[in-house]
């Protein structure tokens, strides 16, 4: 049963151009979750969907920065004319429904702007 | 807006115990999380307690909640070396929307 998966690992832009970090819940697994890490601190969330909702974005930036989760495929976090300030860790989680209390977390896409 | 504070380092010897410290500040919290992030990886969820329990042990590993004063801990007995890693204290309402502290760096001696 594999577990969350997140691609690329690593993503290097120069500023201006477009990020896209892809993320594979757990099987059987519809809420999806986006946290950014930056260096040296805690994860801080960004994003909550579910399949074609999204249910709270709260913690993201106004401009620039959009999620989306389609019926099918992984869910996408977008982030347009990067600034050197975007270079995090991006984390996805995944969890099988509201009445789950565990979110289970990719491996991470590190983002350099340089 | 509602903090999670841990101190940021712990340096411990082989086979000693560890207690790793939080505390925060939303008396709502109805989660409370420890997960272990190891270089270069994601976070890894060790173990959690909700918020009417006031104590979880599961092998190694206890953790202890005061609901009182905010404040929980997690203690690791007969730290390993394959302990080291950063261990992130959580909370959350409703599992939507986790905060996080900054990590506590565990480094472990042998």
């Amino acid at each position: 049963n594999a577990g969350v998966m997140q691609n690329p690992r690593h993503l290097v832009r120069r500023r201006g151009q477009e990020a896209r970090l892809r993320c594979s819940p757990m099987k059987g697994h519809s809420h999806v979750y986006w946290y950014r890490q930056l260096p040296e601190e805690g994860l801080k969330f960004m994003v909550y969907l579910q399949k074609e909702n999204i249910i709270d974005e709260s913690g993201m930036p106004k401009e620039r920065f959009s999620a989306e989760f389609p019926k099918e495929g992984p869910s996408i976090l977008r982030i347009q004319q990067v600034v050197r300030g975007d270079s995090a860790a991006y984390f996805c989680a995944s969890s099988p429904g509201l009445s789950s209390y565990e979110q289970y977390f990719g491996p991470g896409t590190r983002l350099t702007v340089t | 807006g509602e903090d999670v504070e841990q101190s940021l380092f712990l340096s411990v010897r082989e086979g000693d115990s560890s207690v790793i410290n939080c505390t925060y500040t939303d008396s709502s919290s109805t989660y409370l999380y420890w997960y272990k992030q190891e270089p270069g990886a994601g976070l890894q969820l060790l173990t959690y307690i909700f918020s009417n329990m006031d104590m979880k042990q599961d092998q190694r590993l206890t953790v202890l909640l005061n609901k009182k004063d905010k404040h929980l801990s997690l203690r690791i007995a007969d730290t390993q070396t394959g302990d080291s890693a950063i261990y992130f204290c959580a909370e959350s309402k409703n599992n939507n929307d986790m905060r996080f502290g900054a990590g506590t760096r565990l480094t472990v001696k042998p």
